[in-house]
């Protein structure tokens, strides 16, 4: 089983729509949550963290359920330019307060005119 | 302006050929990381470090090799061991190793010839 698990996708929907992604997680030490958005053939940057009591950034609400250990993305109003590929992101607390960040492998969104 | 700069951003490898990534940040940030992303899949690890003088191998360094013999420096050097280079490689940093997230460079596409 993967650490962190998406539906790769494709989600197809007109402007307008709300969409949501799912994403679970399978190591309990998970400490820390994000969002990232990757356009095509470009690096990931960071869309926003998770926090527990989840937070919202415009059209964007991000939840997290540590007891189910999934997080999810809220996308309201879908624009032409949210189109892309979103990536879970889990921080992993090891040893001496280190942290590994594991990558989800991105759900791809493409909103339709 | 503040950032991760990759260079260069289209390379091409021959056979037996060792090729070298730059990767540089003026963030200040201690923490550095290499990924590996292939078509349609999430990234992977290749190797971090976490402060100058020392790093740590990912999930899949064979083939590969770093130094952080500066802050803000981590070159990647793909050798001729790794039999399939051909890849979108990033680098990311962060502060520390602890929960904060990562940003990346713009990336460096390997091709071999």
């Amino acid at each position: 089983r993967k650490e962190v698990e998406q539906d790769p996708g494709p989600f197809n929907v007109p402007e307008g729509a709300t969409v949501a992604f799912n994403c679970t997680y399978s190591n309990s030490a998970s400490q820390s949550f994000f969002w990232y958005r990757q356009d095509c053939r470009k690096e990931p940057k960071l869309l926003m963290s998770v926090y527990s009591s989840g937070n919202e950034d415009g059209r964007f609400t991000a939840q997290l359920n540590r007891a189910s250990q999934y997080i999810s993305l809220l996308i309201r109003d879908s624009k032409l330019s949210d189109s892309a590929t979103y990536l879970c992101v889990v921080n992993i607390y090891g040893s001496s307060n280190t942290g590994k960040l594991i990558f989800g492998q991105g759900t791809t969104l493409q909103v339709k005119p | 302006d503040g950032g991760i700069t990759q260079s260069p951003k289209y390379l091409f490898r021959k056979e037996g050929q060792n090729v070298t990534l730059s990767c540089e940040q003026n963030l200040n940030h201690d923490a550095m990381y290499w990924y590996r992303q292939d078509p349609g899949q999430g990234l992977r690890l290749i190797y971090y470090s976490q402060i100058v003088n020392d790093f740590q191998k990912g999930d899949i360094a064979e083939g590969y090799s770093v130094s952080r013999e500066k802050k803000e420096s981590f070159p990647l050097t793909v050798t001729s061991a790794q039999k399939n280079p051909t890849a979108f490689y990033l680098c990311a940093s962060r502060p520390g190793p602890g929960g904060q997230p990562q940003h990346f460079g713009d990336g460096t596409r390997l091709s071999i010839l």
